[in-house]
């Protein structure tokens, strides 16, 4: 079974520091991986994700995140935080649903919510 | 032009009652699901359908019904509600198995008092 652990709940960095939400998986196969943001009152959305190929993998609004397959990791980093990125953040990997369902299964991690001081 | 609707937004009820939520999606996705985030964040899949086929049923309650009228659309009908169904429900899709994001409507802030 597939589990995500994000270490840290909460994570308050000042703006313009550097952002690094951390998020390790364990998996039994190579995982597809994912980030999604969540601002309040609102529903997810995706951030970035890596499936095959490049290991280090580029967002929206600046967000990257490495494969670490070594470390199983894919932590999230933003060089320089801005204010508008105070949101929860959620990482999760997904399984190969019913072989042929044509269908997956996203599992979450608890998230961690993002505070940028001014 | 929306592409994962919720109706309503907000849902406040009383304990016993039946309920439901909709969902539709104009992305032309084959595979909807169903979520449940609790009062701590977390979330967790409760259904998923693939071209209107039962796909994932997680541990869930059976007073917790969806339905999938057509491939747009994934309803959720809650009977005899109880304190604990409060909760902001999310629907979301994607696209085959091909496609590996999915993508999340606003969710459904339901409060049964």
């Amino acid at each position: 079974a597939q589990s995500v652990t994000q270490l840290g709940s909460h994570v308050s960095v000042s703006e313009g520091a550097l952002v690094l939400l951390r998020c390790n998986y364990s998996s039994s196969v190579p995982p597809y991986l994912f980030w999604y943001v969540q601002y309040p009152n609102q529903g997810l959305q995706l951030l970035l994700k890596y499936t095959t190929g490049a290991t280090l993998v580029k967002g929206i609004n600046g967000f990257e995140a490495e494969f670490k397959k070594s470390e199983t990791s894919f932590h999230l980093t933003k060089p320089s935080a801005h204010m508008s990125d105070a949101a929860e953040y959620f990482c999760a990997v997904s399984d190969q649903g019913l072989s042929g369902a044509g269908s997956y299964q996203l599992t979450f991690g608890k998230g961690t919510k993002l505070s940028v001081i001014p | 032009d929306t592409a994962v609707s919720q109706t309503p937004k907000y849902l406040v009820t009383q304990m016993g009652n039946d309920k439901s939520i909709k969902c539709e999606q104009n992305l032309g996705h084959d595979t909807m699901y169903w979520y449940k985030q609790d009062s701590k964040k977390f979330l967790k899949i409760m259904f998923s359908y693939n071209n209107k086929e039962l796909i994932i049923n997680e541990t869930v309650p059976n007073r917790f019904s969806p339905k999938s009228p057509d491939k747009a659309h994934l309803n959720l009908h809650i009977n005899s509600l109880e304190l604990g169904d409060s909760a902001v429900y999310f629907c979301a899709s994607s696209s085959g198995m091909w496609a590996y994001e999915q993508y999340f409507g606003p969710g459904t802030r339901l409060t049964v008092t």
